[in-house]
C-alpha cells in the first residue's frame, strides 16, 4: 500500500472548516483514500473513501486532486467534539489491512 | 445494538502471564482484525482472518496468538514471549463485500498493563 503523509498538528477554530491534507504521491491506480479518525483512548471511526472523484457524507467532505497524489478531508463546521486524530490511509482493493501512519492531531478551539 | 464489544476495557497483569483479550462482533462480519497501538503512534496489525478457521499473521504477530473458531469472535492471546505487551489493543471486524475495499469497524480497545 503507498505511503501517505499527514502533518502532525493542525488548530481549528470552532464553526470554521477544518481542512486536513495527506499526500500520497506514489498512490496506485487501484488504491483507495480513506479517511479514519481516533478520539483520545477509543477506537478509530470510519469518516470517508473515495477512489478518484470528490466525496461528501453526513460527516465530511473528500476532494482528490486529478493525479490523485494528494488529498483534502473537509470538517465544513468542526465543533469541539471533532477533535482527534485523523488518519488517512490509501490502500488496494484486495485485502482489508489498513495501514495506519501517524495521523494529524486536529484541536478545535473555542 | 449491533457493534463490537471488547473486555475489559482496562487489564492488569504480572510479567510472564499469558492473558487473553476478547473480542466479539454481532454485526455478522466474515474478517476480523487485531491493532496494537503505542502511545502517541498509529495502528500495527498483528494478526487478522477473512474467514472462520483461518487467521494470518500482520506485521507483529511474535508473542501473541489468536483463534477464530466462530465467526462472532476473535479472541487474542498475549503470551509471555511478547517483549512489551503493555499498549492499547483494537479488535476490528469487517464484511466481505467483494466490492470495494470495505471499510473497518472498530471496538473501544482494551488497555494492557503488565506489571
Amino acid at each position: 500500500d503507498a505511503k501517505t503523509t499527514q502533518p502532525p498538528s493542525m488548530d481549528c477554530a470552532e464553526g470554521r472548516a477544518a481542512n486536513l491534507p495527506c499526500n500520497h504521491s506514489t498512490i496506485s491506480g487501484n488504491e483507495y483514500v480513506y479517511w479514519y479518525r481516533q478520539i483520545h483512548s477509543q477506537g478509530p471511526q470510519y469518516i470517508i473513501h473515495g477512489l478518484k472523484n470528490n466525496e461528501t457524507n453526513e460527516m465530511a467532505s473528500l476532494i482528490i486532486t486529478e493525479d490523485r497524489k494528494s488529498s483534502t478531508l473537509i470538517l465544513p463546521h468542526a465543533t469541539l467534539r471533532d477533535t482527534a486524530v485523523y488518519y488517512c490511509i490509501v490502500r488496494v482493493r484486495a485485502g482489508n489491512m489498513l495501514t495506519f501512519g501517524g495521523g494529524t492531531r486536529l484541536m478545535v478551539k473555542p | 445494538d449491533g457493534g463490537i464489544t471488547q473486555s475489559p476495557k482496562y487489564l492488569f497483569r504480572k510479567e510472564g502471564q499469558n492473558v487473553t483479550l476478547s473480542c466479539e462482533q454481532n454485526l455478522n462480519h466474515d474478517a476480523m482484525y487485531w491493532y496494537r497501538q503505542d502511545p502517541g503512534q498509529g495502528l500495527r496489525l498483528i494478526y487478522y482472518s477473512q474467514i472462520v478457521n483461518d487467521f494470518q499473521k500482520g506485521d507483529i504477530a511474535e508473542g501473541y496468538s489468536v483463534s477464530r473458531e466462530k465467526k462472532e469472535s476473535f479472541p487474542l492471546t498475549v503470551t509471555s514471549a511478547q517483549k512489551n505487551p503493555t499498549a492499547f489493543y483494537l479488535c476490528a471486524s469487517s464484511p466481505r463485500t467483494g466490492g470495494s475495499p470495505d471499510t473497518q469497524y472498530f471496538g473501544p480497545g482494551t488497555r494492557l498493563t503488565v506489571l
